[in-house]
């Protein structure tokens, strides 16, 4: 059982480079969520969405960009990397949202931006 | 605002001993509230969930959690701890004002020592 896939696992980035953060589950789930986890900080959403075609912006989402073509896929865009993205980014889905459901996550990308 | 907050940064249990993770919420409505357990470089985890109905809640690898109303808290518990139940725990809560996603508190390290 796969659950939710992310690649890669680590990451070393230049300041003003760009990259993508992949995100996959085989759960058949409508919600996905991609966060970002700082030392000694609780999970920040970036970007959610409910569903193929439909995303929204969460709590964080300066300097990012989702789109969410499949069910399956959820890939999160950095565009022109700045020290402040450093973080460990994490990928979840769950089947229906409304805040009461389970959310799996994947193991996390560890990215530096240097 | 919608809060969450987890008062002690590490706890440190001696093995058999009872352990407690505290967690305290502000919410407007009823609250939805969720316990999640994330080990050294994985993805966290979901251990229970509090959404209505008893106010003791049972999760995975025995672990509990009591809602209690009055004092807007949501305390983790397990009755005798384990070495391998040391991780980091983290306490969540639904916020009704921001689409219904989760506001995570910072995370409490819990620390199980032979």
């Amino acid at each position: 059982n796969a659950g939710v896939t992310q690649t890669p696992k680590f990451r070393i980035l230049k300041i003003g480079q760009s990259m993508t953060l992949q995100c996959t589950q085989d759960m058949n789930h409508n919600y996905m969520y991609w966060y970002r986890q700082d030392p000694g900080m609780g999970l920040k959403l970036i970007y959610y969405s409910v569903g193929a075609g439909i995303t929204d912006k969460g709590e964080v989402p300066n300097g990012y960009n989702v789109s969410r073509s499949t069910t399956e896929d959820f890939p999160l865009r950095l565009e022109l990397a700045a020290p402040s993205q450093t973080s460990v980014y994490f990928c979840a889905s769950s089947y229906g949202g409304q805040g009461k459901n389970i959310q799996y996550f994947g193991a996390g990308t560890r990215l530096s931006v240097l | 605002a919608q809060s969450v907050a987890q008062p002690e940064d590490q706890v440190n249990v001696a093995e058999g001993n009872p352990l407690t993770v505290k967690c305290t919420y502000s919410v407007s409505g009823n609250p939805y509230l969720f316990w999640y357990v994330q080990y050294p470089n994985r993805g966290l985890q979901f251990l229970l969930k509090y959404i209505t109905g008893d106010n003791l809640v049972k999760g995975s690898y025995g672990f509990e959690a009591e809602f209690n109303k009055s004092q807007t808290s949501f305390h983790l518990k397990k009755p005798s701890a384990l070495v391998s139940d040391s991780a980091l725990y983290f306490c969540a809560v639904r916020d009704v004002d921001s689409n219904y996603q989760l506001i995570w508190g910072a995370g409490t390290k819990l620390i199980i020592k032979p």
